[in-house]
């Protein structure tokens, strides 16, 4: 069975620095997807970026960018010029692709902004 | 992304009672509907996935005849908790994917309390 794990329960960044979220994930398939999500205060989960497992090239969306280590199965949150917004709850999360497209979700990150 | 919207946002009802929850895909079709529950500082815990015009895949531990599932339409879920207790109340959560799409989109979930 696939698990996703985020290490750091709590993280903070003073506003319009960069912080790193951590996500590692087990699986022992070739091809699949990788997702982080976003959860402020209204529960909404908003997708952030997404990662197919084929593709070297590093997912970039504004100021979120990945860190895709297929190898080491690492998939790190990058989030560049932090603000207000961003604080949040985020969750990395796992597809295995075609035929399923479940997802499975690591535990989250709480991300605080300081202003 | 897909537009997902989910009614009621909030219902209290008295132990003993049904509750229908309603998740609609507003922007295409969606062959594959999912159940999340969450419960407070948790992550997202799946409960069933929906296909349309079958019957609903339950995830280990959950009992279908307590959560029922119905996706009758291409652009319509429902969720039925019945015969609701106290320990029903919990945020849920529905996504879609749409035909051929890898990502899920999240309905802004149904706060339960049972009295």
């Amino acid at each position: 069975a696939q698990t996703v794990t985020q290490s750091q329960p709590e993280m903070s960044v003073q506003e319009a620095e960069t912080v790193t979220l951590s996500c590692t994930y087990d699986t022992s398939e070739s091809d699949y997807y990788l997702f982080w999500y976003k959860q402020p205060p209204s529960r909404q989960m908003i997708l952030v970026i997404r990662q197919e497992a084929y593709k070297q090239q590093n997912a970039t969306e504004n100021r979120f960018s990945v860190n895709f280590q297929k190898a080491a199965k690492s998939f790190s949150l990058k989030i560049s010029d932090s603000q207000l917004g961003d604080a949040a709850m985020y969750f990395c999360a796992y597809s295995p692709g075609a035929g399923s497209y479940q997802l499975t979700f690591g535990k989250g990150t709480k991300l605080s902004v300081i202003p | 992304g897909a537009v997902v919207s989910q009614h009621p946002s909030w219902v209290i009802c008295k132990s003993g009672t049904s509750v229908k929850i309603e998740c609609r895909s507003l922007d295409f079709q969606a062959t594959t509907m999912f159940w999340y529950r969450q419960f407070p500082k948790q992550s997202l815990m799946l409960m069933a996935t929906s296909n349309e015009g079958s019957k609903a895949t339950y995830e280990q531990g959950v009992e279908k005849d307590k959560f029922l599932i119905n996706h009758a339409s291409l652009t319509l879920s429902t969720l039925t908790v019945t015969s609701a207790h106290p320990e029903d109340s919990s945020f849920y959560i529905c996504s879609d994917r749409g035909i051929g799409q890898e990502t899920q989109y999240f309905g802004p979930g149904t706060r339960l309390l049972v009295l």
